[in-house]
């Protein structure tokens, strides 16, 4: 069956640092999507990505689809403790009845 | 415009006995999925519902577990004598119709003593 791919599961930085994390999906995806959960809440919708090579940004935080529609990423600037969360992936395939596929996430902390 | 609305938000049950888990759609959304996020893991895919039909549910157990979303009322995720490894927190979420994106409630925490 379908995977995404997002490893490591965590990552610690220092505040004011960039953080980039992958994600990677065994199949051509239809559209990836990407989540932000924070300790104790439930994920919240940040960005989908459609188009082949599709960048998109709000704020500090750039999101890209890749060429082949089968890995994406998420890069933040200059970190601050308010990214600390889960992000997760889902991948969306064509024809799967739109069920998402989510990856384990990555949890980032941030030291300030 | 109330979100996913999702209860109980905490739920504990002994061993044996029946959970259920119920999860009203935003307004407007016909489609509703249910996803259970073990300790430190991943949101694993259970279901896939319209209302009145059952589209996709190839991650729910083969067994003590079901789904429906009736015409009338709220989906119900219905987990028959648990065990400790049911402990999880189970997510609904909604979307308006297929390739949307998708809402999340905010999870209910079931908890098996």
């Amino acid at each position: 069956g379908q995977q995404v791919m997002q490893i490591p599961q965590y990552q610690h930085v220092q505040e004011g640092e960039d953080f980039t994390t992958y994600c990677n999906s065994s199949t051509t995806l239809s559209n990836i999507q990407w989540y932000k959960q924070r300790p104790g809440g439930h994920p919240v919708f940040l960005i989908q990505l459609v188009k082949s090579g599709e960048v998109k940004k709000q704020k500090r935080l750039t999101f890209q689809f890749g060429e082949a529609k089968k890995n994406s990423s998420l890069h933040i600037t200059a970190t601050q403790t308010t990214d600390v969360g889960t992000y997760f992936c889902a991948g969306e395939v064509t024809g799967a009845n739109s069920k998402l596929t989510f990856g384990k996430g990555i949890t980032l902390s941030v030291r300030p | 415009n109330a979100g996913v609305m999702q209860n109980p938000r905490h739920l504990v049950r002994r061993r044996g006995q029946e959970a259920r888990l119920r999860c009203s759609p935003m307004k407007g959304h016909s489609h509703v999925y249910w996803y259970r996020q073990l300790p430190e893991e991943g949101l694993k895919f259970m279901v896939y519902l319209q209302k009145e039909n059952i589209i996709d549910e190839s991650g729910m157990p083969k067994e003590r577990f079901s789904a429906e979303f009736p015409k009338e009322g709220p989906s119900i995720l219905r987990i028959q004598q648990v065990v400790r490894g049911d402990s999880a927190a189970y997510f609904c979420a909604s979307s308006p119709t297929s390739g949307n994106t998708i809402y999340f409630g905010e999870g209910s925490w079931l908890t098996v003593v």
